[in-house]
């Protein structure tokens, strides 16, 4: 299993450009989930996704948008790039249910100029 | 999910045990204590959970004091590549909002030879 995968590892966007950073995972997971993490802080929850068609929102979800029409795949969208959204930003999955421990991925470095 | 709270920083000595505590006092009866821990740019690490008793895996220990209101995660023999900022969360074990990690600064663990 690749676990979770993430792309880009890195981009650099100018103010009003958008993008979309991809996350899949091949384990079945139901619950996916995206952070964004920022120098000295802990990761904040922007959104999240119960299963496939449902998807809510975190902390942060402002200036950014989710779908979920697959068990595997949660792209997370910025319709217009602000600096304030230069960031670390990683995608993690589970079991909906139960005991079971979050797998994240390796993380999309975000520069918006 | 209840708040938890941790030192900002600790040192230990390359194959000593580490002992990083973590205070929850207003942890629910039905919330569980997760351990993640980050590695430096790399996304966070699942080590180990617990809900009332103690639990060991190949990682690390999980102490957690009879009124739950805290716990210790020991590392038995650090490295030098145990070095990383480390997570308490508590959360409950449902799916939805209520199943969300929520992150804190974490503390930092710099082991040193």
């Amino acid at each position: 299993n690749a676990g979770v995968t993430q792309t880009p590892k890195f981009q650099v966007l100018k103010t009003g450009q958008s993008m979309t950073l991809q996350c899949a995972q091949d384990m079945n997971h139901e619950y996916m989930s995206w952070y964004r993490q920022d120098p000295g802080m802990g990761l904040r929850l922007i959104h999240y996704s119960v299963g496939a068609g449902i998807t809510d929102q975190g902390e942060v979800p402002n200036g950014y948008n989710v779908s979920r029409s697959t068990t595997e795949d949660f792209p997370l969208r910025l319709l217009s790039a602000a600096p304030s959204q230069t960031s670390v930003y990683f995608c993690a999955s589970r079991q909906r249910e139960g005991r079971s421990e979050q797998y994240f991925g390796p993380g999309t470095r975000l520069t918006v100029t | 999910d209840a708040k938890t709270t941790q030192p900002p920083s600790m040192d230990c000595a390359e194959g000593r045990a580490a002992n990083l505590p973590c205070n929850h006092s207003t942890i629910s009866g039905n919330e569980y204590v997760y351990w993640y821990r980050q590695i430096h740019s790399q996304g966070p690490q699942y080590i180990i959970h617990g809900l009332k008793n103690n639990e060991t895996n190949e990682m690390a220990s999980l102490i957690i004091t009879e009124d739950r209101k805290s716990s210790t995660l020991i590392l038995p023999h650090a490295t030098l590549r145990d070095t990383a900022v480390y997570y308490c969360i508590v959360r409950a074990n449902y799916g939805g909002s209520q199943g969300n990690l929520i992150f804190g600064k974490g503390t930092k663990l710099s082991v040193k030879p």
